[in-house]
């Protein structure tokens, strides 16, 4: 199956500050989905992409898909200790495995 | 309520026992996964099944069997043979249209069953 990495593994940021975690595949992907699982939680399902740089906003949540398909990342602005858990990135549909996580926590 | 359940919450076993994890949908959805969960880690692809009677292994199959009798039902035994079994095990569903239609593949996960060998 496809295979992402994730960077980075772990972000520490203060409440207020930006976060940006990336998925990089070495093949064009066909979509690319994102999850937050929160601590002690199940992921949740985010969002979809699925065009060549495709930019989809939730809030302070945007995330983006490459040019070429082959990456991808989610960025939140203005960080809140609401926003605190693990963000992966996932290649569905086949197999639907995940990248590594990165795992966000938040300073008030 | 439409959804994917797993039972039990919380399991403790005997070390050498086998163990079962139950894994129910009633969301129609042809594709089920099992992950491997280990404390501050990610996800591991155990075994996936697309289809009633069929499953291939993810990547870290060794000491774990599943079986897919029915489309609704995919459990999971974590057999002797696994060395470390102490994990979170998470199951998932999703349609498959995405073959041929990219909507609507999201996974729906279960709640997880924290899996305790002593």
């Amino acid at each position: 199956g496809q295979q992402v990495m994730q960077i980075p593994q772990y972000q520490h940021v203060q409440e207020g500050e930006d976060f940006t975690t990336y998925c990089n595949s070495s093949t064009t992907l066909s979509n690319i989905q994102w999850y937050k699982q929160r601590p002690g939680g199940h992921p949740v399902f985010l969002i979809q992409l699925v065009k060549s740089g495709e930019v989809k906003k939730q809030k302070r949540l945007t995330f983006q898909f490459g040019e070429a398909k082959k990456n991808s990342s989610l960025h939140i602005t203005a960080t809140q200790t609401t926003d605190v858990g693990t963000y992966f990135c996932a290649v569905p549909p086949n197999d639907m495995r995940f990248g590594a996580g990165t795992r966000l926590t938040v300073k008030p | 309520d439409g959804g994917i359940t797993q039972s039990p919450k919380y399991l403790f076993r005997k070390e050498g026992q086998n163990v079962t994890l139950s894994c129910e949908q009633n969301l129609n959805h042809d594709a089920m996964y099992w992950y491997r969960q280990d404390p501050g880690q990610g996800l591991r692809l155990i075994y996936y099944s697309q289809i009633v009677n069929d499953f291939q292994k993810g990547d870290i199959a060794e000491g774990y069997s599943v079986s897919r009798e029915k489309k609704e039902s995919f459990p999971l035994t974590v057999t002797s043979a696994q060395k470390n079994p102490t994990a979170f095990y998470l199951c998932a569903s999703s349609s498959l249209r995405g073959r041929l239609d990219p909507k609507n593949t999201e996974a729906f996960f279960g709640q997880g069953t924290r899996l305790t060998v002593v």
